[in-house]
């Protein structure tokens, strides 16, 4: 699986809109981009995913850069339970390929 | 997305005894199960993964005669630690996917906490 690179924290102000960055330079044409976020002492929360175009749900908005070397999660106005660390992780379709977790980014929401 | 459960959702054990933990998917067929682990202020590393019917794949570095899986049905599978240590204190969290589309996506359980005395 291809490598991302995300900074390991940050804090956005509640209500506001946090905007969480992803590298992932080596990308292959196949594989999606895919976004969990993990709460405290619980498991993953599967937030969003792409391939190519923008996409959009009731949680988040993930915006892929044209040459898909880079993304960024959108939560468009976040709350104190979306504190949380956010993983992004690339992946290439199929059933047996399991996702690969980094280290994430600690987001912080301040009140 | 689909409701996987875990359960016990914490344990506390003896040093040398097994714990058995199970994963089930309640309302999703689970082709392939996965099994992680997360160490305090670790990321998640995949320990195992295993498709229904048929025999595990264990990661490198992780024992398949300690970890033992089962994956019986397309709804449940278990992880027993056999001979449980200290150093096998750690959260473990299931994961499953099915055919769903070519993407997939993969949903987790909330994790069963498990304390080695």
């Amino acid at each position: 699986d291809a490598k991302t690179t995300q900074p390991p924290s940050m804090d956005c102000a509640e209500g506001r809109a946090a905007n969480l960055p992803c590298n992932h330079s080596t990308i292959s044409g196949n594989e999606y981009v895919y976004w969990y976020r993990q709460i405290h002492s619980q498991g993953p929360q599967y937030i969003i995913h792409g391939l190519k175009n923008n996409e959009t749900n009731e949680m988040a908005s993930l915006i892929i850069t044209e040459d898909r070397k880079s993304s960024t999660l959108i939560l468009p106005h976040a709350t104190l339970r979306d504190t949380a660390v956010y993983y992004c992780i690339v992946r290439p379709p199929g059933p047996g390929n399991m996702l690969t977790f980094g280290g994430g980014t600690r987001l912080m929401v301040k009140p | 997305g689909a409701v996987v459960s875990q359960h016990p959702s914490w344990v506390i054990c003896k040093s040398g005894t097994s714990v058995k933990i199970e994963c089930r998917s309640l309302d999703f067929q689970a082709t392939t199960m996965f099994w992680y682990r997360q160490f305090p202020k670790q990321s998640l590393m995949l320990m195992a993964t295993s498709n229904e019917g048929s025999k595990a794949t264990y990661e490198q570095g992780v024992e398949k005669d300690k970890f033992l899986i089962n994956h019986a049905s397309l709804t449940l599978s278990t992880l027993t630690v056999t001979s449980a240590h200290p150093e096998d204190s750690s959260f473990y969290i299931c994961s499953v996917r099915g055919q769903r589309g070519s993407s997939g996506e993969q949903f987790f359980g909330p994790g069963t906490r498990l304390t080695v005395l």
